[in-house]
């Protein structure tokens, strides 16, 4: 147990939906990081937060927004849903944003969109 | 450009070492290798990093050559739970962890 907890588990919805993915860092840790896991694009950085704040961005869609709350817990919210954006979606949290932090991922969360 | 090439897959006996090779000929000064794993579908585990030195834990040994253009990752004696997508991935201390396409290791009975 990596002590990052992703809810929910899995999530069906249809296209054009909104849904919101929670993750729980673990202990002590202040940076939250979000990933996507398709089968043709492999595991893709998507965007972290250290602190409540944003940190770094990756291959994040337009149509896809997280937030870090003061308590630490991050929410990716993904919303005129696709196809495409069926895929597993990770969280895996830091304690610090930078130096030689090893990044401990959760379970993640198997989004089908029908 | 990918910063590490890694062989797409390999197979190792159970109870065998098992060496993953990882070429980062670009490598700079300033950049640390790192080894993540992903057992099927679940969430990556982290494994091992260094910097030039060898480094070993509980999990694995890491040694990386002298001109640090390559390394392999070391797991001494492979069991079918070490069946996974392997991850060599070179950054600095403040550069985000970007996985690249892994090596799958198939430890067989």
């Amino acid at each position: 147990d990596s002590g990052v907890t992703q809810t929910p588990k899995h999530l069906i919805t249809a296209t054009g939906q909104r849904v919101t993915l929670r993750c729980s860092p673990r202990s002590g840790d202040l940076s939250v990081y979000w990933y996507q896991q398709s089968l043709d694009q492999g595991l893709q950085f998507l965007i972290q937060y250290y602190n409540g704040e944003e940190r770094a961005k990756g291959n994040i869609l337009e149509r896809f927004s997280a937030q870090q709350f003061p308590d630490l817990h991050s929410e990716l919210n993904l919303s005129s849903l696709e196809l495409g954006d069926s895929a597993l979606y990770f969280c895996a949290s830091s304690r610090n944003p930078s130096g030689n932090e090893k990044l401990f991922f959760g379970s993640g969360t198997q989004l089908s969109v029908l | 450009d990918a910063k590490t090439t890694q062989p797409p897959s390999m197979d190792c006996a159970e109870g065998r070492a098992a060496n993953l090779p990882c070429n980062h000929s670009t490598i700079s000064g300033n950049e640390y290798v790192y080894w993540y794993r992903q057992i099927h579908s679940q969430g990556p585990q982290y494994i091992i990093h260094g910097l030039k030195n060898n480094e070993t834990n509980e999990m694995a040994s890491l040694i990386i050559t002298e001109d640090r253009k390559s390394s392999t990752l070391i797991l001494p004696h492979a069991t079918l739970r070490d069946t996974a997508v392997y991850y060599c991935i070179v950054k600095t201390s403040y550069d985000k962890v970007i996985f690249g396409p892994g090596t799958s290791l198939s430890v067989i009975p």
